[in-house]
C-alpha cells in the first residue's frame, strides 16, 4: 500500500525545473505531499483531495489525478533552498497517513 | 508560539533496556502520531491516536508502547522487545485524523549501544 515515487533522485541547477511522481495502487483520496532537509522534521507542503480541491504552498504546484491514482509535485525555476527530500503519503483507511520511500532533491548553484 | 516538542534530541540506550520518548503539542490537536524513520526510507507508522484514551497501532507496532492520558501529550516508549530500536523517531499532530496537514515535532534520534 505504500505509494511510489519516481525518481528516486534528482539533481538540477537553479532555475531548472523538476517533476516528481507519485503513484499508488489503490484508489486515492486524498495526497499530502512533504519537504524535508537533513537531520530536520518534515514540512507540510500541500494537501490534494479528491475532487479537485487543493491547498498549500504558492512556489510549488501539484496535480492529481484519481483515475490513474497518481499526484505530480511540479518544482519551477528552482531555487537552492528547494534541496531536501520531498515525500509525498496518500491517506489510509482510518484517517493514518502512508508515506512513501521520497525523492531526494539536490538544487546545485 | 505554538507547536511540538520533543525530548531529548539525542538518547543512547543500553539492549534491554526500555525507553521514553517524549512527545508535547500546545497547538490543540486531537490526532497525535508517531513515525520512525530509518536511512534512506520514509516515515512509518507506529502508533496513532484519535482522541484522548484511544490510540492505534500502525505498521510497525511490535515493540512499542503509548499512552495518551492528556490531549497534549502522547508518549512513545521502545522496549526491549523492539529488535533494532536505532532509528530517528518523528511525533506528529493534527488538527483532526482525515485529510489534515500533520506538524512535526523535531525528532528524537535513538541510539543502542
Amino acid at each position: 500500500q505504500q505509494p511510489v515515487q519516481s525518481p528516486q533522485a534528482v539533481i538540477l541547477r537553479e532555475g531548472e525545473d523538476a517533476v516528481i511522481n507519485c503513484s499508488s495502487s489503490k484508489a486515492l483520496y486524498s495526497v499530502h505531499w512533504y519537504r524535508q532537509k537533513h537531520g530536520e522534521a518534515p514540512v507540510f507542503l500541500m494537501i490534494l483531495l479528491k475532487g479537485g480541491e487543493q491547498k498549500g504552498h504558492d512556489k510549488i504546484s501539484a496535480s492529481f489525478n484519481e483515475k490513474k491514482q497518481q499526484s505530480s509535485l511540479y518544482l519551477t525555476a528552482s531555487q537552492l533552498s528547494y534541496s531536501g527530500t520531498y515525500f509525498c503519503a496518500v491517506g489510509g483507511s482510518q484517517g493514518n497517513l502512508i508515506f512513501g520511500k521520497g525523492t531526494k532533491l539536490s538544487v546545485k548553484p | 508560539d505554538g507547536g511540538i516538542t520533543q525530548s531529548p534530541k539525542y538518547l543512547f540506550r543500553k539492549e534491554g533496556q526500555n525507553v521514553t520518548l517524549s512527545c508535547e503539542q500546545n497547538l490543540n490537536h486531537d490526532a497525535m502520531y508517531w513515525y520512525r524513520q530509518d536511512p534512506g526510507q520514509g516515515l512509518r507508522l507506529i502508533y496513532y491516536s484519535q482522541i484522548v484514551n484511544d490510540f492505534q497501532k500502525g505498521d510497525i507496532a511490535e515493540g512499542y508502547s503509548v499512552s495518551r492520558e492528556k490531549k497534549e501529550s502522547f508518549p512513545l516508549t521502545v522496549t526491549s522487545a523492539q529488535k533494532n530500536p536505532t532509528a530517528f523517531y518523528l511525533c506528529a499532530s493534527s488538527l483532526y485524523s482525515y485529510n489534515n496537514e500533520q506538524f512535526f515535532g523535531p525528532g528524537t534520534r535513538l541510539t543502542v549501544l
